[in-house]
């Protein structure tokens, strides 16, 4: 395994609540993404981070915020947690190849249900 | 952001069977990757193909990369049930610090029988 994890992997809140997700790594690597991940819509970047307190947000980023206080760390916090916020987080890390090419490693994804 | 579409969306097969899965774009593809993600857990890269025409064989499995880098397919040669799960193509977009933001196909989602 690449050494990231995720954590929880499985929270249920109620509308209105803060929900903060953290991603740990212990690859050293500069970028760290948030996806989610929807029936039907496939997997959508929420925000990623290219180094320590250096973020930026994807096409889905409405509603979250993210932080990264440290390399190893990006927490992605949802301040007031809704329905529609009910969906399956994924953290990934990237390396980028000599050939340019960007890969990602995924953690093992939290499963979060918005009642 | 550059738009993925990948087909068939699902596909049911019986052990032995050959497939093929597609991933296509309207813009030309700087690179792409393929993944595969088992339920319950995040997705796995596969391959990753870089040069327009290019082919990567990993065991039974054979990616193929358009000449102009818009298209890419995946074929299984004698799939079994261990292949089940949900493949995904992906590829970077824009350059510079936009060339770390993956996009995603929806994915196709494979059930082989046995």
């Amino acid at each position: 395994d690449a050494g990231i994890t995720q954590s929880p992997r499985h929270k249920v809140t109620e509308t209105g609540t803060p929900v903060t997700l953290r991603c740990h790594q212990t690859e050293n690597h500069r970028y760290m993404y948030w996806y989610r991940q929807d029936p039907g819509h496939g997997l959508r970047l929420i925000h990623y981070s290219y180094g320590v307190k250096d973020t930026d947000k994807g096409e889905v980023s409405d509603g979250y915020s993210v932080s990264r206080s440290k390399t190893e760390d990006f927490l992605l916090t949802l301040e007031s947690a809704t329905s529609s916020q009910t969906s399956v987080y994924f953290c990934a890390i990237s390396a980028h190849l000599v050939s340019g090419a960007n890969v990602l490693t995924f953690g093992a994804g939290s499963r979060l249900t918005v009642l | 952001t550059q738009l993925l579409e990948q087909s068939p969306q699902f596909l049911s097969i019986q052990e032995g069977e050959n497939l093929t899965v597609y991933c296509n774009s309207s813009s030309v593809f700087s690179s792409l990757q393929w993944y595969r993600q088992e339920p319950g857990e995040g997705p796995v890269l596969l391959v990753t193909v870089v040069t327009g025409g290019e082919v990567k064989k990993l065991k039974r499995l054979t990616f193929q990369f358009g000449d102009a880098r818009k298209d890419s397919s995946l074929h299984i040669t004698a799939a079994q049930p261990g292949d089940t799960g949900l493949y995904l193509c992906a590829s970077a977009g824009g350059s510079g610090a936009g060339s770390y933001q993956l996009t995603f196909g929806k994915g196709t989602k494979l059930s082989v029988i046995p």
